[in-house]
C-alpha cells in the first residue's frame, strides 16, 4: 500500500523558534496533501490544502502566516510552525491524496512540545 | 451547519463479541463515509469506504452500514479481539477531497 513518511516523528523547541515538519509520499505522487492537528482525546481537525505548485488553502481559523505550508513536489509538503509557543504543542498528521476516488493515505504524525 | 457526529467517546466489550460503532450526520447527505482506524500516537489507517447506494460492506470482520433514512452509519467488528482496541473515525470527503472528521470512539477490547 501507499507509504506517506513525517519527520520528525517528535520534536521539543523553545517558545519563540520556528519548526518545519516534513511530509513525504514515498510511493506515489500526492496531487494533493492535508495537514491535521489533534490535542489530547479530540479529533484531527483540517488546517489546511496543499496543493503542489500553489498557494495553500487555509481553514478558517488557522494562521496562514504562522503555519507556513510549502508543496515543493508531488511527493514532499512542508509545514513550518513559526515563533511556536506553548499552545501550538499538538500533533501534526499530515495526508496525501492521490486524487478523486482515491484513498488518502496519512503519515505517522509529528508530536510537537514548545516549551 | 453539517455535522458528522460519532455519539460514544468510549466503548468497553468482552472479547469475542461485536462491537458496534455510530457514526451520524446531520443537515447534509454525504455521498459516502469513511472509517479510519487510530492507535495512540500514530496516524489515522483507511479501513472501510460506504457509499449512500450501498446498504452493507464487508471486510474480514469488520462490516459497514449505510441508513440514508436514520442518516447513520454503523461500523462493526466481529469476534472482537484486544488487539482491535483503538480509536475509530468516521469521516466524510467533502470539497476537494478534504477530510472532515467525527469525534472518534475509543473502542476497548477486554480479554
Amino acid at each position: 500500500g501507499a507509504v506517506v513518511s513525517q519527520h520528525p516523528s517528535w520534536v521539543i523547541c523553545k517558545s519563540g523558534t520556528s519548526v518545519k515538519i516534513e511530509c513525504r509520499s514515498l510511493d506515489f505522487q500526492a496531487t494533493t496533501m492535508f495537514w491535521y492537528r489533534q490535542f489530547p482525546k479530540q479529533s484531527l481537525m483540517l488546517m489546511a490544502t496543499s496543493n503542489e505548485g500553489s498557494k495553500a488553502t487555509y481553514e478558517q481559523g488557522v494562521e496562514k502566516d504562522k503555519f507556513l505550508i510549502n508543496h515543493a513536489s508531488l511527493t514532499l509538503s512542508t509545514l513550518t510552525v513559526t515563533s511556536a509557543h506553548p499552545e501550538d504543542s499538538s500533533f501534526y498528521i499530515c495526508s496525501a491524496f492521490g486524487g478523486v476516488g482515491e484513498t488518502q493515505y496519512f503519515g505517522p504524525g509529528t508530536r510537537l512540545l514548545v516549551l | 451547519s453539517q455535522k458528522i457526529e460519532q455519539n460514544s467517546e468510549a466503548l468497553n466489550i468482552q472479547e469475542g463479541k461485536t462491537a458496534t460503532l455510530t457514526c451520524n450526520y446531520t443537515n447534509y447527505s454525504p455521498a459516502y463515509l469513511q472509517w479510519y482506524r487510530q492507535d495512540p500516537g500514530r496516524g489515522p489507517v483507511f479501513l472501510l469506504l460506504i457509499r449512500e447506494n450501498e446498504k452493507e460492506k464487508r471486510k474480514e470482520r469488520l462490516k459497514v452500514t449505510f441508513d440514508t433514512t436514520l442518516k447513520q452509519s454503523l461500523f462493526h467488528i466481529t469476534a472482537s479481539q484486544p488487539a482491535d482496541s483503538a480509536t475509530y473515525l468516521c469521516a466524510d470527503e467533502g470539497q476537494g477531497g478534504k477530510l472532515i472528521f467525527g469525534q472518534g470512539t475509543e473502542l476497548s477490547v477486554k480479554p
